[in-house]
């Protein structure tokens, strides 16, 4: 059951443009939601969240969409850079009856950007 | 550099045989988190130490187990391995045990099986 969902495997946009990266959920308890970039031979590495009482979150050249209603987010990237080209989990976790910080990732958009 | 060290970064074992993944977390970190990532996969939860107490456990194979010790590393121990458990193995940390705390990763782990 794959309660997170990143169906696109890759995107590939040009530099200077922008990049929208989708992730849909079906786990109306999800409450907290991060993406994570990666690069190859390194671990994830945290990149902007969204609490589920808000519908947007920026950080720089990174916004973070939140649609409840749709159990869906995104995440914007303007504007895209040769170096953002990674691996983008998005993830989400829940506040259910035991205390854990677990995430549940998606798995993965292969972002590609083209000078 | 997260400042989570895994250790070792690449294994080659046969099937069968029983291996050891090492974690140290970031300093200050009580939780320690560890994920499994198959080929074309997402990172896969398999469990969570929190200040040396289980905290949650994920789709953990009984055939692996994990523990925290009072310095707060962490190990993995993988037995009886079969060629489907070749895998990224990624640990995480983070200073609290509940949600809404961004974890750090660490290089990971490649465990291949042959």
């Amino acid at each position: 059951d794959q309660q997170v969902k990143q169906n696109s495997p890759s995107l590939s946009v040009q530099e200077g443009r922008i990049s929208i990266l989708n992730c849909d959920y079906t786990n109306s308890m999800f409450d907290y939601f991060l993406w994570y970039k990666k690069y190859p031979a390194e671990g994830p590495t945290f990149l902007i969240s969204i609490s589920s009482i808000k519908d947007k979150n920026e950080d720089g050249r990174f916004t973070v969409f939140l649609n409840k209603s749709a159990k869906h987010l995104s995440l914007h990237i303007v504007p895209s850079q040769p170096g953002d080209s990674a691996v983008y989990f998005c993830a989400a976790s829940f506040y259910g009856s035991s205390n854990t910080g677990k995430l549940i990732f998606g798995q993965g958009t292969t972002l590609q950007v083209k000078p | 550099d997260s400042g989570v060290t895994q250790t070792p970064k690449h294994l080659i074992t046969a099937t069968g045989q029983r291996v050891t993944l090492r974690c140290s977390p970031r300093s200050g970190d009580l939780s320690v988190y560890w994920y499994q990532q198959s080929l074309d996969q997402g990172l896969q939860f398999l469990i969570q130490y929190y200040n040396g107490e289980e905290r949650a456990k994920g789709n953990i194979l009984e055939r692996f187990s994990a523990q925290q010790f009072p310095d707060l590393h962490s190990e993995l121990n993988l037995s009886s391995l079969e060629l489907g458990d070749s895998a990224l193995y990624f640990c995480a940390s983070s200073v609290e045990a509940d949600r809404g705390t961004e974890a750090f990763f660490g290089q990971g782990t490649r465990l291949t099986v042959v």
